[in-house]
């Protein structure tokens, strides 16, 4: 595909529910990262993939956040026994690599989740 | 730590104003700047960048400079369009392998005719 995507655009579910949100990076890209975009607390970090390398889990910001990348490709993240605080626009975006950090990062349109 | 602060929005002007919004970092290394700008409906896109002191970024008529003696690099554009609306975000990432991009919380630009 031309861009990064990220399925679905909108999801509504109610707390206590587990929601899977998919991302499909730029074919040929190695790296890929997942931030989350709260209203009023900016763009924070959550996890990176690089390659087949252990990934950077250092913003996930509780056990109840996991993602994972298979075959080097897409990547979901998962929210199990989602609070209302975990409404936000979750942003995907994938570079062609990144440890180098000289290679700009392509952001998706982002999945909204709102929780009831 | 890595932070970036910019000016609340939302910053208001008609069509053909001049644009500044401000914003400054604290960094523990030396980083590289970032301007990315989101557009209604669509996806965060990079605006421009400067990897090291004294460079500007530009592009579609924006600029900044990055000004390490004031940690700062403040956007700026002579003649703001209509089409120009959008929230533009500060980041910067150390430029030490692999290093997560810290943002500021955005800045919402609403111009009129």
């Amino acid at each position: 595909g031309a861009g990064v995507s990220q399925s679905p655009s909108n999801k509504v579910t109610e707390k206590g529910k587990d929601v899977e949100l998919r991302c499909d990076p730029i074919s040929g890209h190695t790296a890929l990262y997942w931030y989350r975009q709260s209203l009023g607390q900016g763009l924070e970090f959550l996890i990176y993939f690089q390659g087949n390398s252990a990934p950077d889990k250092s913003g996930l910001p509780s056990d109840r956040f996991s993602a994972e990348r298979t075959g080097g490709s897409v990547s979901t993240l998962t929210i199990q026994r989602t609070q209302q605080e975990d409404s936000a626009v979750y942003l995907c975006a994938s570079s062609l690599e990144g440890t180098s950090g000289r290679y700009e990062q392509f952001f998706g349109p982002g999945t909204r989740l709102t929780v009831l | 730590g890595n932070s970036v602060t910019q000016m609340e929005g939302p910053v208001t002007l008609s069509e053909e104003a001049f644009l500044t919004i401000n914003c400054t970092y604290t960094a523990t290394g030396y980083p590289s700047l970032f301007w990315y700008v989101q557009y209604p409906g669509e996806g965060l896109q990079l605006l421009l960048k400067a990897t090291k002191a004294d460079d500007k970024g530009s592009n579609k008529g924006f600029e900044a400079t990055y000004r390490k003696e004031t940690t700062s690099f403040h956007l700026e554009k002579g003649s703001v369009q209509v089409s120009d609306s959008a929230v533009y975000f500060c980041a910067l990432k150390l430029n030490t392998g692999f290093q997560k991009l810290v943002f500021g919380t955005g800045t919402r630009l609403l111009v009129s005719p």
